[in-house]
């Protein structure tokens, strides 16, 4: 199965602040690649997918890059409610894999 | 708007067998494109994908539990379902379906907790 491998695994950003997170994969995912965002107690919401492609209702401020191995999500300018967990997950392969995770935490 | 809702019982004992069932509304599982999918949380942990199954009844389970699922549907009450035997204690997670379009999970239940234990 592909290993899906997110750095860093905590990350302090101060309101307003521009944060970066990363994914990498055991193999190429082409671009066949997915955000999450994970608040306490809720399910996960799919922000991102084709790697770079914001889902309905995302705001601007968020934007995914990358393919093949090697990608990220960055927030421009961390809102409050954008302090939790993201994941990534690949949808190349069988059997789907996430990464273990990035906290956005408050600085 | 499609909707999914876990439902089944939250306390399992060691050995038996977990069974839950997603009910979705908004959208019917035999139109077909859609993979229903299960994914459990580990308390504190991330995010493990189990399996789906299509409206055919295809399914495709993670190797990693591949003896001990069984993932169903049942197209006449548009609902989907999970049944994991043999269970332990390392089975307690928050248990969530969803629907994935060959692609991405676009949406999810809210999730359901099954706790094992004796």
């Amino acid at each position: 199965e592909i290993v899906m491998t997110q750095s860093p695994a905590t990350l302090s950003v101060s309101p307003g602040e521009r944060a970066t997170l990363s994914c990498r994969a055991s193999q190429s995912v082409s671009s066949n690649l997915a955000w999450y965002q994970q608040k306490p107690g809720q399910a996960p919401r799919l922000l991102i997918y084709g790697a770079s492609t914001r889902a309905t209702g995302i705001p601007a401020r968020f934007s995914g890059s990358g393919s093949g191995t090697e990608f990220s999500l960055t927030i421009s300018s961390l809102q409050s409610e954008d302090f939790a967990v993201y994941y990534c997950q690949q949808y190349n392969n069988w059997p789907r894999t996430f990464g273990g995770g990035t906290k956005v935490e408050i600085k | 708007q499609v909707q999914l809702q876990e439902s089944g019982p939250g306390l399992v004992k060691p050995s038996q067998t977990l069974s839950l069932t997603c009910t979705v509304s908004g959208g019917s599982i035999s139109s077909g494109g859609y993979y229903w999918s299960w994914i459990r949380q580990h308390p504190g942990k991330g995010l493990e994908w189990i399996g789906y199954s299509y409206y055919t009844g295809s399914t495709y389970y993670n190797p990693s539990l591949k003896s001990r699922v069984t993932i169903s549907v049942d197209t006449s009450k548009n609902q989907f379902s999970l049944k994991l035997s043999s269970v332990t204690a390392a089975d307690t997670a928050v248990y969530y379906c969803a629907r994935e379009g060959g692609q991405h999970l676009d949406y999810w239940g809210q999730g359901t907790l099954v706790t094992v234990s004796s």
